[in-house]
This record gives C-alpha cells, sequence and structure tokens, in this order.
C-alpha cells in the first residue's frame, strides 16, 4: 500500500505556463515533505521542501503549498521552461520514522 | 557534478555471477544509503549507515550485501541475482543525525542493473 501517491504519470505543459504537480499522501504522522528532480540518466536532485508547520514555501519558480487536512500537496512552477522536463519524486518522512517515502514520479513535459 | 559518484553506471551480469557496485561520497557526509529505482515505481530504500554502521535493512533478500569500510565509501555485493532485480540502484548521502537524515540527499547518477 503506497503511502504516498503521484496519480499522474505524465504530465504535459506548454513553456511559460504554469506546472502543477500533484502528490497525495495517507500517514497523517508525515511532518515533512520534499519534491526532487531527475533528469534521464542522472540521480534524484533536492528541489524544495516544506515542513508541515507551513502550508507554502516558494524559491524563485517554485513553489509548494501543503494542504494537511486533505492530506495533499502540489509543487508549482512558474513560468515553466523546457529546462523544467524531468521527472518530478514528492517524498514524505514523519518523526517516528525519518525514511524518506517516495513516490512513483511525474513525467513533465515542457513543449515549445 | 553532486559529490556522489557510481560506478559501474551500467553492469550486465548473469544470474550466477559476483560483481559489486561501488559509491565514493565527496561531501562530507557521514550517512550513506542504497536506493533501487525499477520502472514507474518509488524508489525503495534498502539500506542506510550512520558513520558507517548499518542502521537499516529494509527486508533485502541475502543476495545483496553491502559494506561500507568508511563514512566515504559504500559498495553492494551482489550474488545469484534474479533477472527481477534488474533496476537503476542509486547511492545517496547526507548528514547523519535524526531530523537530518529527511534533508537532502544527494544522489549519484546510479548503476544500471541488467541481470540476465
Amino acid at each position: 500500500d503506497q503511502q504516498v501517491k503521484q496519480n499522474s504519470p505524465s504530465l504535459s505543459v506548454q513553456e511559460g505556463r504554469i506546472s502543477i504537480l500533484n502528490c497525495d499522501y495517507t500517514n497523517s504522522m508525515f511532518d515533512y515533505f520534499l519534491w526532487y528532480k531527475k533528469y534521464p540518466a542522472e540521480g534524484p536532485t533536492f528541489l524544495i521542501s516544506i515542513s508541515s508547520i507551513k502550508d507554502k514555501n516558494e524559491d524563485g519558480r517554485f513553489t509548494v503549498f501543503l494542504n494537511k487536512s486533505a492530506k495533499h500537496l502540489s509543487l508549482h512552477i512558474v513560468p515553466s521552461q523546457p529546462g523544467d522536463s524531468a521527472v518530478y519524486f514528492c517524498a514524505a518522512s514523519g518523526r517516528s520514522n525519518y525514511q524518506l517515502i517516495w513516490g512513483a514520479g511525474t513525467k513533465l513535459i515542457i513543449k515549445p | 557534478e553532486t559529490g556522489v559518484t557510481q560506478t559501474p553506471r551500467h553492469l550486465v551480469m548473469g544470474m550466477t555471477n559476483k560483481k559489486s557496485l561501488k559509491c565514493e561520497q565527496h561531501l562530507g557526509h557521514n550517512a550513506m544509503y542504497w536506493y533501487k529505482q525499477s520502472a514507474k515505481k518509488p524508489l525503495e530504500l534498502m539500506f542506510v549507515y550512520n558513520f558507517k554502521e548499518q542502521t537499516e535493512n529494509n527486508s533485502v533478500p541475502s543476495r545483496f550485501s553491502p559494506e561500507c569500510p568508511n563514512s566515504s565509501h559504500l559498495f553492494l555485493h551482489l550474488h545469484t541475482l534474479q533477472p527481477e532485480d534488474s533496476a537503476l540502484y542509486l547511492c545517496a548521502s547526507s548528514q547523519a543525525g535524526a531530523r537530518a537524515n529527511t534533508g537532502e540527499l544527494f544522489f549519484g547518477e546510479g548503476s544500471r542493473l541488467t541481470v540476465l
């Protein structure tokens, strides 16, 4: 049973528009969430994180929103650029278990 | 360049072979990890080492044997693997410490393993 779910295997967005990647989780004990980005033939790289004491964290073009009541987080990329084409992984952890639990990833394709 | 180097990048082996994957980090971290990534599946944590001591083994079959001789090096020894073990094996490092383990992980580029 997957505790972290990324229900969209892929997403296609026009360059310059907003990309919204979604992630749902089931474990209410999760209190820290991260997004990683992965290019082909490379390892994942850390992008942005959010603690459960916040509902929003922004870093340049990237903003992560957390809705604890819905157990949902989203990553917004504005404006989307061709270099954003990659697989994006959502991950979560909780106080009782510091391991990261990962989603299956969403492949983002930015169209010119 | 993330400061975590994995070799080999690609490995093809038969079910009776013995091979090893190597990981080296130049970031001064003291926690190292092995992950398995199969197509369209979440990353699966295999092993965690903190200060050279194994602190996690996620029910990994004994045909995978990790070794951490020091804080900078991590090996994954492979023997009598099965075709379903074919996957991308990722090494990562981070600062150790209870909360730090949930923070940023620095990944290598991975070793693509094919078991025939």
